[in-house]
């Protein structure tokens, strides 16, 4: 099972900043097969990014993802209040398809 | 547009068993895989298991925890989505998602998960 570790666990910014998180595999993630996923308190998951850095539909360009084999990122520009909320990166290449432990953006 | 809509979640005593159900509009069911996704309270999002499409003959896989004591089925004509959950513990206290996975357009793309259901609330309790 491939094992993802995403740090930091919280991030406190304000907004109009930016936002980097990390997200480390145990092992080389499958054809980049990395997701990263925005949950707003009491929400279903939101794709944001697939394919480790292609962005879903809808979903605006100050989301950007990067990263390949194990390291992987998410960097979200400008921040804006809708913007705080827990990302969770997931590996969709092999099963059992594992998520993070998840980071949460908090606001300064 | 995509439309997921989760239900039958509720409180189970330990042993019991539950019948989830996701109901799927604005799109093509039978064209895609579908999955099941869970999240405990204050805790991060576990896969629970998939089910293929006709073309893939329905086959089915299973995370670890729940293999053999959950069931994931579908039904093309009612666009639905099943997961039969048996033999319930504890530990099976989670909301319950089900995610359509999208189409395969490469290999880099891959099947990612592309649409969510709003969640259902399973309580194991005694």
């Amino acid at each position: 099972e491939i094992v993802l570790t995403q740090s930091p666990g919280t991030l406190s910014l304000s907004p109009g900043e930016s936002a980097t998180l990390s997200c480390t595999a145990s092992q080389s993630v499958s054809n980049s097969n990395l997701a990263w996923f925005q949950q707003r308190p009491d929400q279903a998951p939101r794709l944001l990014i697939y394919g480790a850095s292609s962005r879903a539909t809808g979903i605006p360009d100050r989301f950007s993802g990067g990263g390949s084999g194990t390291d992987f990122s998410l960097t979200i520009s400008r921040l804006e209040p809708e913007d705080f909320a827990v990302y969770s990166c997931q590996q969709y290449g092999t099963s059992p398809y594992t998520f993070g432990q998840g980071s949460k953006l908090e606001i300064k | 547009e995509v439309h997921l809509v989760d239900s039958g979640g509720g409180l189970v005593q330990p042993g019991g068993s539950l019948r989830l159900s996701c109901a799927a509009s604005g799109f093509i069911f039978s064209d895609h895989y579908m999955d099941w996704v869970r999240q405990a309270p204050g805790k991060g999002l576990e896969w629970v298991g998939r089910i293929r499409n006709k073309a893939n003959s329905y086959t089915t896989e299973y995370a670890a925890s729940v293999k053999g004591r959950f069931t994931i089925s579908r039904d093309d004509s009612k666009n639905s989505l099943y997961l039969q959950m048996n033999s319930l513990t504890t530990e099976d206290t989670a909301v319950y998602y089900c995610a359509r996975i999208a189409l395969i357009r490469s290999p880099i793309t891959g099947r990612y998960f592309d649409y969510w259901g709003q969640g259902t609330l399973v309580t194991v309790s005694s």
